[in-house]
């Protein structure tokens, strides 16, 4: 069963341009949630996605959006880059619809760069 | 609200000895508490979770923690270490109801040596 696939894997971009990630779910995962692992800040949650709306959100500015399609990929878009938006950008996924979460299965991570 | 701090940034312990990586929570609610390990440039692996059946919770490779409602802790531990338990190891906190919204620690570095 193939993992959790995340694209690009690396990318460079320059302040105020904007980017898109795309994250594969394991097949037959329909929870995608997204992180922001940076070396000040940790892992931060972003949001998080089922059946394409979105469950929850977490302390980010608005520049930061996603979206889920029907096929359970999913996409996060950050717009006007900033320095600070350099980070290691995960995703994982799960089958867990409710009660106790956390069994999610990670991507290896986008790593963007902003310059 | 809930928190989780990760005592220890670092951790050095010598191949063959026992590790201990510790976790302190703070939660409204009852937790589920997790422990998730990360290679160099690979995503993150669940461990272990507990989530309020037994105290003490056995992991993949050897780990295990106690839920400590007393203390508000959930240490790591593993008898002996290996080489390829090198990495970095993230406790992690969440809700019932809150989907996959996961709070982490900071992470602890555990570097073993021959």
């Amino acid at each position: 069963k193939a993992g959790v696939t995340q694209t690009p894997r690396y990318l460079i971009k320059t302040r105020g341009q904007q980017v898109t990630l795309s994250c594969s779910p394991i097949s037959g995962h329909r929870s995608v949630s997204w992180y922001q692992q940076t070396p000040g800040q940790g892992l931060q949650f972003l949001f998080e996605y089922f059946s394409e709306t979105q469950r929850n959100k977490g302390n980010f500015p608005g520049r930061f959006s996603g979206r889920q399609f029907s096929n359970s990929r999913s996409e996060m878009n950050v717009s006007t880059l900033e320095l600070g938006d350099s980070a290691l950008y995960l995703c994982a996924s799960s089958w867990v619809e409710q009660g106790p979460s956390g069994e999610l299965f990670f991507g290896e991570g986008s790593r963007l760069t902003v310059l | 609200a809930q928190s989780v701090t990760q005592l220890d940034s670092h951790v050095s312990v010598s191949e063959g000895t026992p590790v201990l990586l510790r976790c302190n929570y703070s939660s409204s609610y009852s937790p589920s508490l997790f422990w998730y390990v990360q290679h160099p440039n690979k995503g993150l692996q669940l461990l272990l979770k507990y989530t309020s059946a037994a105290t003490l919770v056995k992991g993949i490779n050897g780990f295990e923690a106690e839920f400590k409602k007393s203390e508000t802790s959930f240490h790591l531990t593993k008898p002996s270490a290996h080489m390829s338990d090198a990495a970095e190891y993230f406790c992690v906190v969440t809700r019932r109801d809150a989907g996959n919204m996961l709070t982490f620690g900071g992470g602890t570095r555990l570097m073993v040596k021959p």
